[in-house]
């Protein structure tokens, strides 16, 4: 879905670097979210925000901040990375929408490699 | 929070025969349980989702059920193709108190040709 653009598509950093991971979106999606995959562990939720100036931690979010810079941006900063953080990220977008929760959709992910 | 748990990690079938994979929830206010496939490399992507007020839903080859009083939701492939071959992840969430998406740790399913 060329819809959700991340950016970069892979990076490989050193640890103590700062760290910025991109995400845009085409869709006019309100909600955008980050997500990181571990072998064995799922999608874990670092961030999410409902609009522009709602801004949410999710269950991991330590060691991380966020940016939403407008409706359509929505980026993921590792301020002092260490080498646990050595993952694939996720961006991910949905729709308002009414009642219960709508689909998310996922941009092509972000592997970071710290060393 | 919400904890969705899932099951099982891996799992191989022969092509042609059914595929099965559960998951539980643990918050009974939960009312959206989507499932995503992830082919290797891929992002996930959504492939069928069910609200609470349905008990079961169905597309194609792919069908998924609800049990709200055990708190357990289930995706059914049958007819199973290679190209099914993949990782799902099963998720929940709710619409009050502005949750997002828990999922669950993702099954490894391999089709065998």
């Amino acid at each position: 879905d060329a819809d959700v653009t991340q950016t970069p598509r892979n990076r490989i950093t050193k640890t103590g670097k700062r760290i910025m991971l991109e995400c845009s979106q085409t869709k006019g999606h309100d909600r955008m979210y980050w997500y990181r995959q571990d072998p064995g562990l799922g999608l874990r939720l670092i961030y999410y925000s409902f609009d522009v100036k709602d801004i949410n931690k999710g269950e991991i979010s330590d060691g991380y901040s966020v940016s939403r810079q407008a409706q359509a941006k929505f980026s993921l900063s590792l301020e002092s990375a260490i080498p646990n953080q050595t993952a694939l990220y996720f961006c991910a977008t949905s729709d308002r929408g009414t009642g219960p929760d709508q689909p998310q959709h996922f941009g092509d992910g972000t592997r970071l490699s710290i060393l | 929070g919400e904890n969705v748990e899932q099951h099982p990690s891996t799992l191989s079938v022969q092509e042609g025969d059914s595929a099965v994979i559960k998951c539980t929830y643990s918050d009974s206010a939960s009312n959206y349980f989507p499932w995503y496939k992830q082919e290797l490399g891929k992002r996930p992507q959504l492939i069928i989702d069910i609200r609470s007020n349905v008990g079961e839903k169905k597309d194609q080859r792919i069908a998924v059920t609800l049990n709200k009083t055990a708190k357990h939701f289930s995706l059914h492939i049958t007819e199973t193709q290679p190209e099914d071959s993949a990782v799902y992840f099963c998720a929940a969430s709710r619409d009050t108190g502005r949750r997002a998406l828990t999922f669950g740790s993702g099954t490894r399913l391999q089709v065998q040709p």
